[in-house]
């Protein structure tokens, strides 16, 4: 099975920088989603990390320990439209390709 | 590109109807197709894993004569809520995914999602 651990609500403030933990375990390991979801909407792709380290992508950068089972999502520059809920999803074992997420972090930026 | 719709993307039924819902890959072949649900302030929850061709595989505790899942085709999934019930009033959810598409391999790419109401 899998287990996974984010905060459940934050706060930040416009222009900010935030970080969201995610810790989690599975059963094998073959990488980590991040997914972004407005309320009401569905999740969209935001990163996916397999090896350890720092992937940059604009704002948006996610970094991944698969040793301590533990990835953050980072974000700069906060805007008002990053209030969302940000969703950490490992990937378990080889054959397995359905995604378990986790219950998710609600960021609501402030201005 | 990797472009997944959801028909419709609301639905009000009255209590023991059947509800069908329809989720294409626009530009893509998905050869797996995920169905989730989401209740109010909760995360997705995985229902049924489908491959093209062959049947669903159902999440444990989520009932296959409920929830028929059909994937005859490499760019549509239906879901039917037979004999829907104000408990299965929720938030559904389809990813898609296949080879070839830019990106990550495995990436999921998500309808927008549709809400079901039952009276």
């Amino acid at each position: 099975g899998q287990n996974i651990d984010q905060p459940t609500e934050m706060t930040a403030t416009e222009g900010a920088i935030v970080q969201i933990n995610c810790t989690y375990q599975t059963s094998g390991f073959n990488g980590l989603f991040w997914y972004q979801q407005h309320a009401g909407e569905a999740p969209t792709f935001l990163s996916y990390n397999v090896l350890d380290g720092l992937e940059e992508k604009g704002r948006f950068s996610s970094f991944l320990s698969r040793s301590k089972g533990y990835s953050y999502l980072l974000l700069k520059e906060l805007q008002m439209k990053d209030s969302a809920s940000y969703l950490c999803a490992p990937v378990g074992s080889m054959g397995r390709r359905a995604l378990t997420f986790g219950s998710g972090t609600r960021l609501q930026v402030q201005p | 590109g990797a472009v997944v719709s959801q028909h419709p993307s609301w639905v009000i039924c009255k209590s023991g109807t059947s509800v069908k819902i329809e989720c294409r890959s626009l530009d893509f072949q998905a050869t797996t197709m995920f169905w989730y649900r989401q209740f109010p302030k909760q995360s997705l929850m995985l229902m049924a894993t489908s491959n093209e061709g062959s049947k669903a595989t159902y999440e444990q505790g989520v009932e296959k004569d409920k929830f028929l899942i059909n994937h005859a085709s490499l760019t549509l999934s239906t879901l039917t809520v037979t004999s829907a019930h104000p408990e299965d009033s929720s938030f559904y959810i389809c990813s898609a995914s296949g080879p070839g598409l830019a990106g990550v391999s495995d990436t999921q790419y998500f309808g927008p999602g549709t809400r079901l109401t039952v009276l």
